[in-house]
């Protein structure tokens, strides 16, 4: 355990339904990024907070997608008229903002459209 | 739990023996090389990083080999337990902090 958690583990979702996952990191850490795995891939960036700061987004993140981090401690990410090319794992990852190379992941979010 | 890594290169060791692990990195200018371990239903978990301007750093049972020249990178593990059946991600930094994973490796430890 990495001490960075999220929720919910598992869901399964109707296309066109909007899902919403929540990312507790590692309380000191004052970063928080936010990625995507598919079946035999590493994860895909998608973005990344600093306090409450979002510094970056990928172009995978289309405006479906929305991701927050309000107080800069947990963060949501959003997806709005999900579509079946968003199943996939989606990962949380927190760091200190000094040591960004040692990333500490959650156990991620699995995400199912049917 | 659910399986990681489908259609992955496969190493397959026994246990006791050494494990070497290799990776090819895209861009020159990263900072921070990294190999993280994932274990089927698991996030991935880090295990260790060398910065750009080293080749050689040793952990636990681990050391990872940075070339710079071919622009690659290894992971070495010593005396591969059972344990160590995973699969692994090398990752690269640089910039904008965010990591760029490269292709995962499947390890398979029999006995």
């Amino acid at each position: 355990d990495t001490g960075v958690s999220q929720d919910p583990r598992h869901k399964i979702t109707k296309r066109g339904q909007n899902v919403t996952f929540r990312c507790d990191p590692i309380s000191e850490h004052n970063r928080l990024y936010w990625y995507r795995q598919t079946l035999g891939q590493g994860p895909e960036f998608l973005t990344y907070f600093q306090n409450e700061a979002q510094l970056e987004k990928s172009r995978l993140l289309s405006d479906r997608f929305s991701a927050e981090r309000p107080k800069g401690s947990f963060s949501t990410l959003e997806i709005q008229r999900t579509e079946q090319g968003d199943s996939a794992m989606y990962l949380c990852a927190s760091s200190h903002g000094g040591r960004s190379n040692e990333q500490y992941f959650g156990p991620g979010t699995r995400l199912t459209v049917t | 739990g659910e399986s990681v890594g489908l259609h992955l290169p496969t190493l397959s060791v026994q246990e006791g023996d050494n494990s070497i692990i290799n990776c090819a990195y895209s861009n020159s200018a990263s900072d921070y090389f990294i190999w993280y371990k994932q274990e089927s239903g698991k996030g991935p978990q880090f295990i260790i990083d060398i910065r750009s301007n080293m080749d050689k750093r040793q952990g636990q049972r681990v050391t990872v080999l940075l070339n710079k020249t071919v622009k690659h990178l290894s992971l070495q593990i010593a005396a591969t337990q059972p344990g160590d059946s995973a699969v692994y991600f090398c990752a690269e930094i640089y910039n904008t902090d965010k990591l760029i994973f490269g292709t995962g490796t499947r390890l398979q430890v029999f006995p």
